[in-house]
């Protein structure tokens, strides 16, 4: 089957750096993307990685090693208002059974 | 703001009722998506249609079933309902099936 493997929580400390990592069973697919949602709240888009490699965008970044079948997003200075929960989604390569995927989600605990 | 609308935020209904729900893609947006979002779950992807031709179905149950019109607005229609069809449901809108896909508020269904 397809699916996406996150760590359902991970607590880490105001100003320090997080990685949350992803783990996939997908024959094949386009890109590994990120979402954010905070409680109550819509998911929003973070990053894309079309490619294998490092993409930056701030405090952010997300990394996808395709033969390592892994990525994971880091988050910097961390900042309480990034407590929230971060998933991982692939769109596999089409087929019969074109479906999005998503992860279940990792709930991210920031301490003061 | 996403720039996605989705109506109405909130519906309360009975089991065995039919509802539908709306979303206004962004602007410029072809895609769109729906999503099942029940308490403490991930998103589970129901289907995409673009520019008016359904494109990907996920685990869409028979009950439901969705639209999209040639304004690009797209309908999803729950019917029969039961109790675990409670649930918070996205739109979301991209340009393309492998862009940031941007979410609307969502529509709260609670079913007694």
């Amino acid at each position: 089957g397809q699916s996406l493997e996150q760590p359902s929580e991970v607590t880490a400390v105001e100003g320090a750096i997080v990685q949350i990592n992803c783990t996939y069973q997908t024959s094949g697919f386009y890109g590994l993307s990120w979402y954010q949602q905070h409680d109550g709240g819509a998911p929003t888009f973070l990053s894309y990685n079309g490619l294998d490699g490092l993409e930056e965008t701030g405090r952010f970044s997300s990394f996808l090693s395709r033969s390592d079948s892994y990525g994971y997003l880091l988050l910097q200075e961390l900042q309480m208002k990034d407590s929230a929960s971060y998933f991982c989604a692939v769109r596999p390569l089409m087929n019969r059974d074109d479906k999005i995927i998503f992860g279940k989600g990792t709930r991210l605990h920031i301490l003061p | 703001d996403s720039g996605v609308t989705q109506t109405p935020k909130h519906l309360i209904t009975a089991t065995g009722q039919r509802v539908t729900l709306r979303c206004s893609p962004r602007s410029g947006d072809l895609s769109v998506y729906w999503y099942q979002q029940s308490l403490d779950q991930g998103l589970q992807f129901l289907i995409q249609y673009y520019n008016g031709e359904e494109r990907a179905k996920g685990n869409i149950l028979e009950r439901f079933s969705a639209q999209q019109f040639p304004d690009l607005h797209s309908e999803l229609n729950l019917s029969s309902l039961e109790l675990g069809d409670s649930a918070l449901y996205f739109c979301a809108s991209s340009a393309g099936d492998n862009q940031p896909q941007h979410f609307g508020d969502g529509t709260r269904l609670s079913i007694l």
